[in-house]
């Protein structure tokens, strides 16, 4: 699978817009574009994932890059119970199936 | 839906004792996978089942680690002789079978801590 690259650490402030940068250059055509995130103590959650057309579902927007080789995730309104750790995952679609994490992002929500 | 279980949630073993992890999937779900975490780092692969067959190993899982799912449905995670440096979280996952880009739904781990 692609690496991506994730900044260590951001901060935001309750209400505001959360915007996660994840970077995948190396990015295959038949590649996904996956996020999860992993709260204190809980196995990780899946949040969103897509191709090329940006997607958005109850939990947040996924906007990908035209090039693909960049994405971003957006928590519309963030509050503290989003303060977790974010993981961007490529996957190829087919065959291999598992889920490779990089270190993610660890977002602090504060008040 | 009751998620996938794992149990026990903690355990605190001595160095050379053996250990045992189960998990139990989402039910109807055929792919089940484990993976470990040490504190710091995201998850790292271990091995993953389809149904009953055991499809790939990660060289992360050393001749003292062994895992099994005998009917298919749940699933056990067993490390011989422990050492201090298998002290992590234990996480199980499991999907439904279909091609590509199905979910993976997470355990709350077990956290093991060997002394």
């Amino acid at each position: 699978d692609a690496k991506t690259t994730q900044p260590p650490s951001m901060d935001c402030a309750e209400g505001r817009a959360a915007n996660l940068p994840c970077n995948h250059s190396t990015i295959s055509g038949n590649e996904y574009v996956y996020w999860y995130r992993q709260i204190h103590s809980q196995g990780p959650q899946y949040i969103i994932h897509g191709l090329k057309n940006n997607e958005t579902n109850e939990m947040a927007s996924l906007i990908i890059t035209e090039d693909r080789k960049s994405s971003t995730l957006i928590l519309p309104h963030a509050t503290l119970r989003d303060t977790a750790v974010y993981y961007c995952i490529v996957r190829a679609t087919f065959g291999n199936e598992k889920l490779t994490f990089g270190t993610g992002t660890r977002l602090t929500i504060i008040p | 839906d009751t998620g996938v279980s794992q149990d026990p949630r903690h355990k605190i073993t001595k160095r050379g004792q053996n250990v045992t992890f189960r998990c139990d999937p989402i039910s109807e779900h055929n792919r089940l996978y484990w993976y470990r975490q040490t504190l710091g780092q995201g998850p790292e692969f271990l091995t993953y089942f389809q149904n009953e067959a055991q499809l790939e190993k990660s060289r992360l899982l050393s001749d003292r680690f062994s895992a099994e799912r005998p009917k298919g449905s749940f699933s056990t995670l067993e490390i011989q002789r422990t050492e201090q440096g298998d002290s992590a979280m234990y996480l199980c996952a499991s999907s439904r079978d279909r091609v590509g880009n199905e979910k993976l739904f997470f355990g709350s781990g077990t956290q093991l801590s060997v002394l």
